[in-house]
């Protein structure tokens, strides 16, 4: 089955400094890769997706990056503000039916004033 | 537009008691429903799938148990909590999507264990 493997587990960013978060997959049907953000005591909420048959895909401050050859996508955010402070979830999933959805184990990004 | 309600939202069981947690969907039919579960600062482990009424699948064998008694209902249950339950309960759902088979999260239920 999938596995997905996420770094760093924590990271500590000046504020205005950019964060990278990497992660990779096991099962090379994959091709559905969604990111979420995780507050303190709330749900996980989408911030931002990408399909296999795109290589980067950008919203704001936010894009991911997917290299499907080396299985592996990450997550940049740039200008980075407090309220980015939270633990970021990748995961990787096959466009059928949702059990093969996988998440990463989690990064929890700091950003320091 | 869709949304998912779960509840309660928080709730202290002693060990052996009982645990009955619902989520329900709103706005959408036939969707995919799942539970999770995550420890204090851990990730998100799935415990239960289901594609449809009465269709369950469990993904760690636990003294946990899941039932859909309708489309847009997922249930989860325990006749007898251990300590090692506490946790943050996360109901979620998804449809198969042009471009995604997104999952979205309900609010979440924090369940400690005394």
């Amino acid at each position: 089955g999938e596995n997905v493997e996420q770094h760093p587990s924590t990271l500590s960013v000046q504020e205005g400094d950019s964060a990278v978060i990497k992660c990779t997959y096991s099962d090379s049907a994959s091709n559905y890769f969604p990111w979420y953000k995780q507050e303190l005591g709330k749900r996980p909420q989408l911030i931002i997706d990408i399909r296999s048959n795109v290589g980067e895909k950008k919203d704001q401050r936010i894009a991911v990056t997917l290299n499907k050859t080396a299985k592996h996508f990450s997550l940049h955010i740039t200008e980075t503000q407090p309220e980015d402070s939270a633990v970021y979830f990748c995961a990787a999933s096959v466009d059928n039916y949702g059990q093969n959805f996988v998440f990463g184990p989690g990064t929890r990004l700091s950003v320091l004033p | 537009s869709q949304t998912i309600h779960q509840w309660p939202a928080t709730l202290v069981q002693p060990v052996g008691s009982p645990l009955s947690l619902e989520c329900t969907v709103e706005g959408t039919s036939n969707p995919n429903l799942y539970w999770y579960r995550q420890a204090a600062g851990r990730g998100l482990q799935l415990l239960f799938y289901s594609v449809g009424i009465g269709q369950i699948s469990s993904e760690v064998p636990q003294n946990l148990s899941a039932s859909r008694p309708q489309d847009r209902q997922f249930i989860l249950s325990s006749k007898k909590l251990l300590l090692s339950d506490s946790g943050f309960y996360l109901c979620a759902w998804s449809v198969i999507e042009e471009f995604g088979n997104t999952i979205y999260f309900g609010e979440g239920s924090w369940l400690t264990v005394v």
